[in-house]
């Protein structure tokens, strides 16, 4: 059974820095492209990045583009995000989620239960 | 960037009703497009991708239409677990839609 689980996340300060997470299980972690997405209370649900199977290539949204930097660890079956430079908007819950399909883009097909950040001074 | 508009915002229905949620792409985006559900407090659940294939386990009164621009949610006959929100993703650029509400009557 395929299996997402994040950590790190917690009470920062504005301008902080904070890197989370997401512990994979139940699947070759090294054949999926993986994603974060976030989740602001009470609103919808923002992508954040993507990384590829082999981390050759990674992809922002605008809004985290230079601040966030996604990494993955094929080895130890884990995915990253360093998140810097942290704002009042960058409280949400994160989550991690797997590509549906190895084969081809088609969705996040499974999802970890999300970690609250919450930056405030 | 590719823009990603849902309507309505929220929907009000019985339990048995027919619904449909539409998905608006500013760009063309093919069938590069998925349906989520969720549940408060939940992590969401794929139910649609390319547009109109069915994810694993997802019943099949929910259906998925549409390419280009314009793209539809199909719940045929509401049940009970169905009173969700739902949001659309194109996977060229990944945005979602804002999400649609769907509430008892």
């Amino acid at each position: 059974e395929v299996y997402l689980e994040e950590s790190g996340g917690g009470l920062v300060q504005p301008g902080g820095s904070l890197r989370l997470s997401c512990a994979a299980s139940g699947f070759t972690f090294s054949n999926y492209w993986m994603h974060w997405v976030r989740q602001a209370p009470g609103k919808g649900l923002v992508w954040v990045s993507r990384i590829n199977s082999d981390a050759s290539g990674t992809s922002y949204a605008d809004s985290v583009k230079g601040r966030f930097t996604i990494s993955r660890d094929n080895a130890k079956n884990m995915l990253y995000l360093q998140l810097n430079s942290l704002r009042a908007d960058d409280t949400a819950i994160y989550y991690c989620a797997r590509e549906r399909s190895f084969l081809e883009v088609t969705g996040l097909g499974h999802w970890g239960q999300g970690t609250l950040v919450t930056v405030s001074s | 960037d590719i823009q990603m508009t849902q309507s309505p915002s929220t929907l009000y229905a019985s339990v048995g009703d027919g619904v449909a949620i539409t998905c608006r792409a500013s760009h063309s985006i093919s069938n590069w497009l998925a349906w989520y559900q969720q549940k408060p407090g939940k992590a969401p659940k794929l139910l649609i991708y390319k547009a109109s294939n069915l994810g694993s386990g997802v019943p099949s009164r929910f259906s998925g239409s549409g390419s280009g621009t314009e793209f539809t949610l199909t719940i045929s006959s509401l049940q009970p677990d169905d009173f969700a929100t739902y949001y659309c993703q194109q996977y060229n650029s990944y945005s979602f839609g804002q999400g649609t509400t769907v509430e008892i009557k």
